[in-house]
């Protein structure tokens, strides 16, 4: 079945450890994205990559790093510079990256810093 | 200020009754529209959008929204609620000549039987 995963589900870690989030998608798809969702908002961009090896950040990439190696993986690092991690991360993948490009969303990963 | 609005933090229905949940938007023009559900703890499913053409729009599950260009609004319906349908919702939209998906805040969706 072609998706989007996304591990773990939860996540742990301490104030100050960099930990990186990963996303894997087998729809063949160019674009991936990264949000962010904190309660009673909604989902905000931390970053997107259009093709491979290529990326931008988006309205929130303060505190976060993320790579594209391959078309297939786009991993997000919460590095220690995040004031506010604990939030749930989402990933996205759609064929394109044009306005009518359909996004479709990994099931995310809950992040909390202790 | 640009923006998508979905006026209704929370919102209460009865299992059969029928739902409409609020979206507004202010941009200059009409931005390409769309309707997300997200179940507790997972992702975002499309359930419909609207870029042109027929404003009234159907979707899965039963959904369906109307484009109101005159109240820059989106509006999503459903005529008999089902217990599943319990969620939160999002309004979402991508400005004209613009890639950029922007969300509202939600309603979320609880059904009593």
């Amino acid at each position: 079945d072609g998706g989007i995963t996304q591990s773990p589900k939860y996540l742990f870690r301490k104030e100050g450890q960099n930990v990186t989030l990963s996303c894997e998608q087998n729809l063949n798809h160019d674009a991936m994205y990264w949000y962010r969702q904190d309660p009673g908002q909604g989902l905000r961009l931390i970053y997107y990559s259009q093709i491979v090896n290529d990326f931008q950040k988006g309205d929130i990439a303060e505190g976060y790093s993320v790579s594209r190696e391959k078309k297939e993986s786009f991993p997000l690092t919460v590095t220690s510079a995040q004031k506010n991690p604990t939030a749930f991360y989402l990933c996205a993948s759609s064929i394109a990256s044009g306005a009518t490009d359909t996004q479709y969303f990994g099931p995310g990963t809950r992040l909390t810093v202790l | 200020a640009q923006s998508v609005t979905q006026p209704d933090i929370h919102i209460t229905v009865s299992e059969g009754a029928s739902l409409e949940l609020r979206c507004n938007y202010s941009y200059g023009a009409t931005p390409y529209l769309f309707w997300y559900v997200q179940s507790p703890g997972q992702g975002l499913q499309l359930l419909l959008k609207y870029f042109s053409g027929d404003t009234l729009v159907q979707g899965i599950k039963g959904f369906e929204a109307e484009f109101k260009r005159s109240q820059s609004s989106f509006n999503l319906r459903k005529p008999s609620v089902h217990w599943s349908d319990a969620a939160e919702y999002f309004c979402a939209v991508v400005p004209y000549n613009t890639d950029k998906l922007i969300f509202g805040t939600g309603t979320r969706l609880q059904v009593f039987p």
